[in-house]
């Protein structure tokens, strides 16, 4: 079976300052790993994907995630932080060689920016 | 393009009532999902369709019913709404096993009371 865990419910930075959030997964196969973010009242906007392809993944908004399969880990990172990062954010697992592909997801981590 | 649409994005029902949520994609995919959105769970799966015609249990399948009508629409169940059924519910759908392509709708908000 896979899981998730964010290590994490919130974390608090200034505007400007790096941003880490922090994933770990366990899974059977080689997982493919995704970030989502969720803003206030919207639904989900996929922000990066590992695939089994580069280890450091570039998402939009300037978001990267590296996959360290030693550590099990899949942290999220920005190196400056925006006031409109401020959301919540998923870390998914999906295992593609279980069968039809369903989605794992954390149980999230609140962003909050402050100015 | 539409994408995952759902229907409706709002609803409020009394203990005991059903009602039926509806999912309609409009880009060919083979997969379908139901989740349920509740704060601090994350989304867990509530049922999940392969492909047309067929249809499995996900994490949380108790007090729903989903019925894969054709390729493009799923739709969730239920026939009588407890109030733990309060919740964010999200359809999506993806064309390939892996899940690279997954596309979520915008949700519904549902209150039982």
């Amino acid at each position: 079976a896979q899981s998730v865990t964010q290590l994490d419910s919130h974390v608090s930075v200034s505007e400007g300052t790096p941003v880490l959030l922090r994933c770990n997964y366990s899974s059977s196969y080689s997982p493919s790993l995704f970030w989502y973010v969720q803003h206030p009242n919207k639904g989900l906007q996929l922000l990066l994907k590992y695939t089994s392809a580069a280890t450091l993944v570039k998402g939009i908004n300037g978001f990267e995630a590296e996959f360290k399969k030693s550590e099990t880990s899949f942290h999220l990172t920005k190196p400056s932080a925006h006031m409109s990062d401020a959301a919540e954010y998923f870390c998914v697992v999906s295992d593609p060689n279980s069968g039809y592909s369903t989605l794992t997801f954390g149980k999230g981590t609140m962003l909050l920016v402050s100015p | 393009n539409a994408g995952v649409t759902q229907t409706p994005k709002f609803q409020v029902l009394k203990t005991g009532q059903s009602m039926t949520l509806q999912c309609a994609q409009d880009m060919n995919h083979n997969s379908m999902y139901w989740y349920r959105q509740d704060p601090g769970m994350g989304l867990r799966l509530i049922y999940y369709s392969a492909s047309e015609g067929t249809t499995d249990k996900g994490e949380v399948p108790n007090g729903y019913n989903v019925s894969r009508l054709n390729k493009r629409e799923f739709s969730l169940r239920l026939e009588s709404a407890a109030p733990s059924q309060t919740s964010v519910y999200f359809c999506a759908s993806t064309f390939d096993r892996a899940g690279n392509s997954y596309t979520f709708g915008s949700g519904t908000r549902l209150t039982v009371v």
